[in-house]
């Protein structure tokens, strides 16, 4: 049973540049959220997908975007990179609980280090 | 608004030795909350999870954790550390809702000496 997986896995941009990363998440699973995580600091919520929309955002610009397939895969988006976007980026996939009880265990994958320069 | 605060950056013990890492939470509603840890280049595993069932829970690796509602608190315990829990540890909160967002502390790096 294959877990999250997610490409890359380390990736160098230049400030301005435009970046996509991907994630496939756990078998059976259908929600997929993203999560920022700099250096030294705990994680931080991105956004969650949700068949094929975004269920929820958190306090990050617009240059932050996200698409979810039909598979339920998903990639996270980022324009006009800055310094300030170097971390590594974390994708968690659950399955949705609403009306199946409420268990709301995600499961990460290894993440993508993104180094902006 | 939720959050949770994590007492202690950096924790070190002796092999051996009883671990204690503090999480203090915050919220409006019923809390759901985690351990997770992270490995040097590594995603985050889940440790442990209090969904209000059971005030003490047990997860892997030997660690547990409770629940105390009068304290607001959610600390994580092993009674015998390993080298091989040398790592980041993460206590997160969730509200439940929809979308089960979780919301982490600032992380304690744990080091085990020998």
């Amino acid at each position: 049973d294959a877990g999250v997986t997610q490409s890359p896995t380390h990736l160098i941009k230049t400030r301005g540049q435009q970046v996509t990363l991907r994630c496939s998440p756990k078998s059976g699973h259908d929600t997929v959220s993203w999560y920022q995580q700099a250096l030294g600091q705990g994680p931080q919520f991105i956004f969650q997908y949700y068949e094929e929309e975004e269920r929820q955002r958190g306090n990050f610009p617009d240059r932050f975007s996200g698409h979810q397939f039909p598979n339920y895969s998903s990639e996270l988006n980022v324009n006009a990179l800055l310094l300030g976007d170097s971390a590594l980026y974390l994708c968690a996939s659950s399955l949705d609980q609403l009306g199946a009880g409420r268990n709301y265990e995600q499961y990460f994958g290894p993440g993508t280090r993104l180094t902006v320069t | 608004a939720q959050s949770v605060t994590q007492l202690g950056s950096h924790v070190s013990v002796s092999e051996g030795a009883l671990v204690l890492l503090r999480c203090n939470y915050s919220s409006s509603v019923p809390p759901y909350l985690f351990w997770y840890v992270q490995y040097p280049n590594q995603g985050l595993q889940l440790l442990l999870k209090y969904t209000s069932a059971a005030t003490l829970v047990k997860g892997i690796n030997g660690f547990e954790a409770e629940f105390k509602k009068s304290e607001t608190s959610f600390h994580l315990t092993k009674p015998s550390a390993h080298m091989s829990d040398a790592a980041e540890y993460f206590c997160a909160v969730s509200g439940g809702g929809a979308t089960n967002k979780l919301i982490f502390g600032t992380g304690t790096l744990l080091a085990v000496q020998p």
